[in-house]
């Protein structure tokens, strides 16, 4: 089984703009997650799709929104940059097939904002 | 709302010790319960994963507890080594029908040589 991928895997960008950050999922699995972590934090659920739609948000503003397609990789796009922004963004991937598997993380995208 | 904690944020012990890492959450209306490691910078690993109807999971030198109607977790790390030196997260999920984990703030392990 392939893993989950992300990326890129650091970047960084100035108060304002806007980023997108992509996720692919590992082999088998059509349910895609985003997560922040900030420094020394544990992460914080952003929200869940499952078949292309979103299927789930935590208590991020709509600055914050993200897609999956087809093959059920996954973006998550950021809209007018703030510093608090910067953090590791953080994709999870599962399938409700194979839930006694849990979730499975990939090795993130560390954002700066400048 | 569930909150979850891991107590101590820190710790550090000598190289062949055991490790006791603690959570507790406080709604025992969990579908499962999962174990990650972060090494400094990267993405999570995953350890275990006790469903709800179990008492523990044993992989290794790693076992883990749950106690779902005390709300506690704990993860024990037998013979610690050197290279076990990371955060340790626990994570729970709702009931079935529930999409989001709920994470701990992490345990920060250090085993000194």
């Amino acid at each position: 089984e392939t893993g989950v991928t992300q990326s890129p895997t650091h970047l960084i960008k100035t108060r304002g703009q806007q980023v997108t950050l992509r996720c692919s999922s590992q082999s088998g699995h059509n349910t895609v997650s985003w997560y922040q972590q900030a420094l020394g934090q544990g992460p914080q659920f952003i929200f869940q799709y499952y078949r292309e739609e979103e299927n789930g948000r935590g208590n991020f503003p709509p600055r914050f929104s993200g897609l999956q397609f087809p093959n059920y990789s996954s973006e998550l796009n950021v809209n007018a940059l703030e510093l608090d922004d910067s953090a590791l963004y953080l994709c999870a991937s599962s399938s409700p097939d194979r839930e006694s598997r849990g979730y499975t993380f990939g090795s993130g995208t560390r954002l700066t904002v400048v | 709302k569930q909150e979850v904690t891991q107590i101590p944020a820190a710790l550090s012990v000598p190289e062949g010790e055991n490790l006791v890492l603690n959570c507790s959450f406080t709604d025992s209306a969990i579908y499962n319960l999962q174990w990650f490691r972060q090494d400094p910078g990267k993405g999570l690993t995953s350890l275990l994963l006790i469903q709800s109807s179990q008492r523990e999971q044993t992989s290794g030198r790693l076992n883990a507890s749950l106690d779902k109607s005390s709300g506690r977790s704990t993860l024990y790390i037998a013979a610690s080594q050197p290279g076990d030196s990371a955060t340790y997260l626990c994570a729970v999920r709702p009931g079935a029908a529930g999409n989001k984990l709920t994470f701990g703030g992490g345990t920060r392990v250090l085993v000194k040589p």
